[in-house]
């Protein structure tokens, strides 16, 4: 079956890495994306890994991708205030007809 | 322009009332959802629509009727509805011949419901 789990809250101060994590039900997933929700706007797209990769850099972006315990995390390096928002975790699972599945979303408060 | 206009982004309506959401995208996709995101609530796919047609549609209560008239638009008529309908509408768009296609979305509609 398809279940996106995530924690809720993450609090972090200004400067330091984020990590924020996400685990998976589903073993057939395809792809796995983060997408970032600001107050008021929809979900953008931060990035995303194929399956069958371990790592995914982009800028200040590093995702990690453990198949074998089905575990995602995001890492942002130099969290600055902007980046306080929700982040969600999704998987396209090939079997479910390729559907993104979202986690229920991270809230991520970035303190000066 | 962004790749997904959604309007109104605000709407307030009464039971009693009919109104449409309108999502326009300008992606070249072929592909258009509807979610809705409720408080404390995970994303929930309401419609999906490939290539025009209705792919899916999951248990949605009749009071939501989607319409996509071509593959650039797609509108959720609503009717009747109830106050546990308030939430923010989401649309987006991808590409459904490329299953890698990342859902690209529209700002939302914030509908209340008195």
């Amino acid at each position: 079956g398809e279940d996106v789990e995530q924690s809720l809250f993450l609090s972090v101060r200004e400067g330091d890495s984020s990590v924020i994590n996400c685990t998976y039900t589903d073993s057939s997933s395809t792809y796995l994306y983060w997408y970032k929700q600001e107050p008021g706007a929809g979900l953008q797209l931060l990035t995303y890994i194929f399956s069958n990769m371990d790592m995914k850099q982009d800028q200040r972006l590093t995702v990690l991708l453990n198949k074998k315990d089905k575990h995602l995390s995001l890492r942002i390096a130099d969290t600055q205030t902007g980046d306080s928002a929700i982040y969600f975790c999704a998987e396209r699972v090939k079997a479910a007809g390729n559907k993104l599945t979202f986690g229920g979303g991270t809230r991520v408060l970035v303190k000066p | 322009e962004t790749g997904v206009t959604q309007t109104p982004r605000h709407l307030v309506m009464g039971m009693t009332n009919k109104k449409s959401l309108k999502c326009e995208q300008h992606l070249g996709h072929n592909a258009m959802y509807w979610y809705k995101q409720s408080a404390k609530k995970p994303l929930e796919l309401m419609f999906v629509y490939s290539l025009e047609e209705r792919v899916e549609n999951n248990s949605v209560p009749s009071r939501f009727s989607p319409e996509c008239p071509n593959s650039s638009h797609l509108f959720l008529h609503l009717h009747t509805l109830q106050p546990e309908d308030s939430a923010l509408y989401l649309c987006a768009s991808s590409q459904a011949n490329r299953y890698n296609s990342p859902l690209h979305f529209g700002n939302g509609t914030r509908l209340t419901v008195t």
